[in-house]
């Protein structure tokens, strides 16, 4: 099962807006609207922040949004703020119903 | 409130075996999907292994299939993996998570296993 694939890292200023991508095949990504998200700041779990592509769980602000096109899904953060510096993570049900998350992108917060 | 609470996890020489248990509350258990996600030191997320609601079907990564089993315990709300054969590439914090479509909507605070002489 191969990794998604997402920049090792991104960077941006404090309200600016940042893109992280995560690409996979029409196995996983490109195959299924099931599709996630994930923060996870220094010691701490990771935290749901998108589920189904593009749906944010009660409680996570509305300036995470998430997308996909063909193989590619994207989780875009507007007006960065400095709690959102943080690793995040994209996952993605498979064809053979096995797990696979992406490698993880830092965000820092300039 | 969903809560995941993991133990079970420490010191392991390789080619032993741990038993990591995982006590959820707060949902109905025996409606939802499991798994076990593990971080190695410094490293990103892998999926370990799933289980679903009833505990009739399970699945497992090429890394662990065949040393790793899981399983739950419905009447306890509880979740386990049962590690077997470690090696230092097993080394890292295994989290518990409640699954939809792996989707992974909770997450415990996680148990560290250190697989070493």
């Amino acid at each position: 099962q191969s990794a998604l694939t997402q920049p090792a890292s991104v960077s941006g200023s404090p309200g600016q807006s940042i893109t992280i991508s995560c690409t996979g095949t029409s196995s996983d990504v490109g195959g299924y609207n099931y599709v996630s998200w994930y923060q996870q700041h220094p010691g701490k779990a990771p935290k749901l922040i998108i589920f189904e592509v593009s749906n944010r769980p009660s409680g996570v602000p509305d300036r995470f949004s998430g997308s996909k096109s063909g193989n590619t899904a994207s989780l875009t953060i507007s007006g960065l703020q400095a709690e959102d510096e943080a690793d995040y993570y994209c996952s993605s049900y498979t064809y053979n119903d096995l797990g696979v998350f992406g490698g993880g992108t830092k965000v820092t917060v300039l | 409130e969903v809560q995941l609470l993991e133990s079970g996890g420490g010191l392991v020489q390789p080619g032993g075996s741990l038993r990591l248990s995982c006590v959820a509350s707060g949902f109905t258990f025996n409606r939802y999907a499991m798994a076990w996600v593990r971080q190695a030191p410094g490293k990103g997320l892998e999926w370990v292994s799933s289980i679903s609601p009833s505990g009739g079907t399970t699945y497992y990564a090429d890394s662990v299939r065949g040393r790793f089993t899981i399983s739950r315990d419905n009447s306890k709300n509880t979740l386990f993996l049962q590690m077997n054969s470690l090696g230092a590439e097993d080394t890292a914090i295994y989290y518990c998570a409640q699954e939809v479509w792996l989707q992974f909507y909770n997450w415990g605070q996680g148990a560290l296993v250190t697989v070493s002489s």
